[in-house]
């Protein structure tokens, strides 16, 4: 079974301040992860995932996650914040395999930017 | 490429009815799944649909059914609406070719009064 936990339902940065959203996960398996991004009554946007390989992962926008298997982390940071980046982050994980088809969220992180 | 489709967007049913949402995947992607996203309980997973066969399930109750076409669209169906199925209603769909990348909708919203 996997679970994620994000620390901090609500993160508020000054505007080119550094973003850091994070995230803890619990897997039984070697794990997929995942950020998305939710805008105000939109769907979920891919931001950036980890399947295998390299542990720094860049998504959209600026954004990157380093996968720390010791720490069983994924946290997202962006080196500066813009105001268009508020909006509610999840963390994501998911058992490998083919036919395997289901995220398991965080509660997620509801991030403000201070002008 | 286009991308995930939902439709309707918003809707408003009273307790007791049914409703049924539906959903058209990106283009080549076989598998669908659904989430029900409520304030109080997050983001759940619902199920998932390859190849016209539920593969994954969640735990939702059987009044949560869904089922998928042959051109890979898919339909989920509420029956005997209650208060507390009020949620966004999420569609993803993906190639299913072991990443497990999904790609999201923007959901229908439903209301039951």
């Amino acid at each position: 079974a996997q679970s994620v936990t994000q620390l901090g339902s609500h993160v508020s940065v000054s505007e080119g301040a550094l973003v850091l959203l994070r995230c803890n996960y619990s897997s039984s398996v070697p794990p997929y992860l995942f950020w998305y991004v939710q805008y105000p009554n939109q769907g979920l946007q891919l931001l950036l995932k980890y399947t295998t390989g390299a542990t720094l992962v860049k998504g959209i926008n600026g954004f990157e996650a380093e996968f720390k298997k010791s720490e069983t982390s994924f946290h997202l940071t962006k080196p500066s914040a813009h105001m268009s980046d508020a909006a509610e982050y999840f963390c994501a994980v998911s058992a490998p395999g083919f036919g395997n088809e289901k995220l398991t969220f965080g509660t997620g992180t509801r991030l403000t930017i201070i002008p | 490429k286009a991308g995930v489709t939902q439709t309707p967007r918003y809707l408003i049913k009273t307790r007791g009815q049914q409703v049924t949402l539906s959903c058209s995947p990106i283009s080549g992607h076989r598998s669908v799944s659904w989430y029900q996203q409520t304030p109080g309980q997050g983001l759940q997973f619902l199920f998932e649909y390859f190849s016209e066969t539920q593969r994954n399930k969640g735990n939702f109750p059987g009044r949560f059914s869904g089922r998928q076409f042959s051109n890979s669209r898919s339909e989920m169906n509420v029956s005997t609406l209650e208060l507390g199925d009020s949620a966004l209603y999420l569609c993803a769909s993906s190639l299913s070719d072991g990443t497990d990348t999904q790609y999201f909708g923007p959901g229908t919203r439903l209301t039951v009064l």
